[in-house]
């Protein structure tokens, strides 16, 4: 199983829908991020937790909202998707040191 | 086979070659540099880091040069397999910074068979 798991892997919306990425951990790890990446652009952070009372925004997070339920999950949402959030999304957690561990992504198509 | 800063994504090398993957750094004050690597329909998984107090740090098959005075990056992979095409990408980072790790647009790497 793998230790980041994201839901859905792929979904296809509307614009003006509510969507909800889920992730979710076993490596226990206090530190939870969301990146978006885009063909050509790399990945950019659009929010992280360091802890379950902590929220940080990125570098990219209007349009966004995230959720930290518990040390183990860490939810992304768009309160109305738009078509230039069509993208692939990735959960990432990380322990003390930098390296991040990335689930395998999560593909939201918005028409 | 080598492609030089970011202005050439793609890479093909062939199978046993060394390959040579290069990447401009933006932040002068960055002192921690990570590569990682993303093969199709997979999350990016860590490669190797250096920081920036070395200038030379190897792995298995793989070797992380640091060039701190020209902002510039390479990674070099020993005996190129197919196993290794995929997309390579730098990031950069404060030490103190977790939020800051930068990425940069990646590079694609196919081995030849």
């Amino acid at each position: 199983d793998a230790d980041v798991t994201q839901t859905p892997r792929n979904r296809i919306t509307k614009t003006g829908k509510r969507i909800m990425l889920e992730c979710s951990q076993t490596k226990g790890h206090d530190r939870m991020y969301w990146y978006r990446q885009d063909p050509g652009l790399g990945l950019r952070l659009i929010y992280y937790s360091f802890d379950v009372k902590d929220i940080n925004k990125g570098e990219i997070s209007d349009g966004y909202s995230v959720s930290r339920q518990a040390q183990a999950k860490f939810s992304l949402s768009l309160e109305s998707a738009i078509p230039n959030q069509t993208a692939l999304y990735f959960c990432a957690t990380s322990d003390l040191s930098q390296e991040l561990f990335f689930g395998e992504g999560s593909r939201l198509t918005v028409l | 086979g080598e492609n030089v800063g970011l202005h050439l994504p793609t890479l093909s090398v062939q199978e046993g070659d060394n390959s040579i993957i290069n990447c401009a750094y933006s932040n002068s004050a960055s002192d921690y540099f990570i590569w990682y690597k993303q093969e199709s329909g997979k999350g990016p998984q860590f490669i190797i880091d250096i920081r920036s107090n070395m200038d030379k740090r190897q792995g298995q098959r793989v070797t992380v040069l640091l060039n701190k005075t020209v902002k510039h990056l390479s990674l070099q992979i020993a005996a190129t397999q197919p196993g290794d095409s995929a997309v390579y990408f730098c990031a950069e980072a404060l030490k103190t910074s977790y939020d800051k790790v930068i990425f940069g647009p990646g590079t694609s790497l196919s081995v030849i068979p």
